[in-house]
């Protein structure tokens, strides 16, 4: 298995500009997860899916930020507009019981 | 609020064994104890989890405390490969809140 897939690994952008994340989970993996991890405030769950249905939003900073799984097989997590302190690195995993499986994360910049 | 302690660094040499602590004093009685550890430029990776007994598995153990107040993760002989984060987390249910952790530094 490949694992989880993120793209794209690097993402330069500059402010008020749209910037979409996405990723493909583990195949059969019934969650998804989305994290975001800074020096300041390390790793924070976003956004997480259950059966491509959102559980639990409540670490989605503000309205600026969302996300969609589609399908079992993809999500996005997208900021429209993007600001500096947006940038990050943004973690997703997938699960289907107790082990959360971390993708290799896509590096944005903000500037 | 992680709601674990952890130290925020920990030193090793190769080949010796390796005891993280941690305390969860306010953990409910459904809560795992679950350990990921991040590599410098990687996405975090799953260790190994428990509810009451200790746990063993290929990379690592897990001993809990008998109250549940605390646990220890342990890494029988210590590799350079090891050197990374360790996080500690108790959980009730896939939602895994991440403290600062212990940075493992490992020495040849």
């Amino acid at each position: 298995d490949a694992g989880v897939i993120q793209s794209p690994r690097h993402e330069v952008t500059e402010m008020g500009q749209e910037v979409t994340l996405r990723c493909k989970p583990i195949s059969g993996h019934d969650y998804l997860f989305w994290y975001r991890q800074t020096m300041m405030r390390g790793l924070e769950l976003l956004i997480y899916f259950n059966n491509n249905v959102p559980i639990d939003d409540s670490g989605m900073p503000e309205d600026r930020f969302s996300a969609k799984m589609p399908n079992a097989s993809f999500s996005t997590l997208k900021i429209q507009p993007s600001e500096p302190r947006d940038s990050a690195v943004y973690f997703c995993a997938s699960s289907q019981g107790d082990e959360q499986y971390f993708g290799p994360g896509t590096r944005l910049t903000v500037t | 609020d992680a709601k674990t302690t952890q130290p925020n660094s920990m030193e090793s040499n190769e080949e010796e064994p390796v005891h993280l602590p941690c305390n969860h004093s306010t953990i409910s009685g459904t809560d795992y104890i679950h350990w990921y550890r991040q590599l410098p430029s990687q996405g975090p990776e799953y260790v190994i989890h428990g509810l009451t007994s200790n746990v063993n598995n290929r990379m690592a153990s897990l001993a809990i405390a008998e109250d549940r107040k605390s646990s220890t993760l342990i890494l029988h002989r210590a590799t350079l490969r090891d050197a990374a984060v360790y996080y500690c987390i108790r959980t009730g249910f896939q939602k895994l809140v991440f403290g600062t952790g212990t940075r493992l530094l490992v020495s040849p």
